[in-house]
């Protein structure tokens, strides 16, 4: 059974203060794995998809970077507006079309 | 204008009560989908549509049912509603070239049943 795990589930920064978050995954035959950001009460909005370990995409100051086993979304000097929750998914050879399993997120919070 | 909206994006209602949310999108995809999502639990798959005439049970399609109505048009009925059915609805659609994967997200309906 594929599975994803996010962590922490909960992270707080100061403006200007780099991190990363985590996505563990499991799946049998890694087909795409993807990042969202969901605003509360909102619906996930599409960031970043990676197929082979090695890929890295950017985007303003977010970078997600894959490897065999997890992925890494790295926030350089956040800003408030950064403040959301992100979504990893898996897309995985078990899974069929475009069945995504999604982990439960990470709420990142940036303090100005 | 969104290309994938949602009507309603609020309700309540009282168990036992049937309840349609409805999707449209502009997209021009053919595959669509409703999730669930709950504190906790993350998005999960309730049915999925590749095209009018395919239609699949996602992981948690009990109490559930749908209707693909055309190729923008994914409808979600409760037949009746139950209290642990309350959540946030998500429409999403994916389709396109080989090379882009992604679901596109609809803004959610949040439904609370009394």
């Amino acid at each position: 059974e594929d599975q994803v795990t996010q962590s922490p589930e909960a992270l707080r920064l100061q403006e200007g203060e780099s991190s990363s978050l985590n996505c563990s995954y499991t799946v049998s035959g890694l087909r795409g794995l993807f990042w969202y950001r969901q605003d509360p009460g909102k619906g996930p909005e599409f960031l970043f998809t990676l197929y082979s370990a090695g890929e890295e995409k950017e985007k303003e100051r977010l970078k997600a970077t894959l490897t065999k086993k997890e992925s890494f979304l790295h926030i350089t000097a956040p800003k408030p507006e950064d403040s959301a929750t992100y979504l990893c998914a898996v897309w995985g050879a078990l899974q069929g079309a475009q069945k995504l399993v999604f982990g439960q997120g990470t709420r990142l919070t940036i303090n100005p | 204008d969104a290309d994938v909206t949602q009507t309603p994006r609020n309700r309540i209602t009282k168990t036992g009560k049937r309840i349609m949310l409805e999707c449209s999108q502009t997209k021009g995809h053919d595959r669509m989908y409703w999730y669930r999502q709950d504190p906790g639990l993350g998005l999960r798959l309730i049915y999925y549509s590749f095209d009018v005439k395919d239609i699949n049970k996602g992981e948690i399609s009990d109490g559930y049912s749908v209707s693909r109505q055309a190729q923008a048009k994914f409808s979600l009925s409760l037949e009746s509603a139950i209290p642990n059915q309350t959540a946030l609805y998500f429409c999403a659609t994916s389709g396109g070239t080989r090379m882009t994967h992604e679901q596109f997200f609809g803004p959610g309906t949040r439904l609370t049943v009394l």
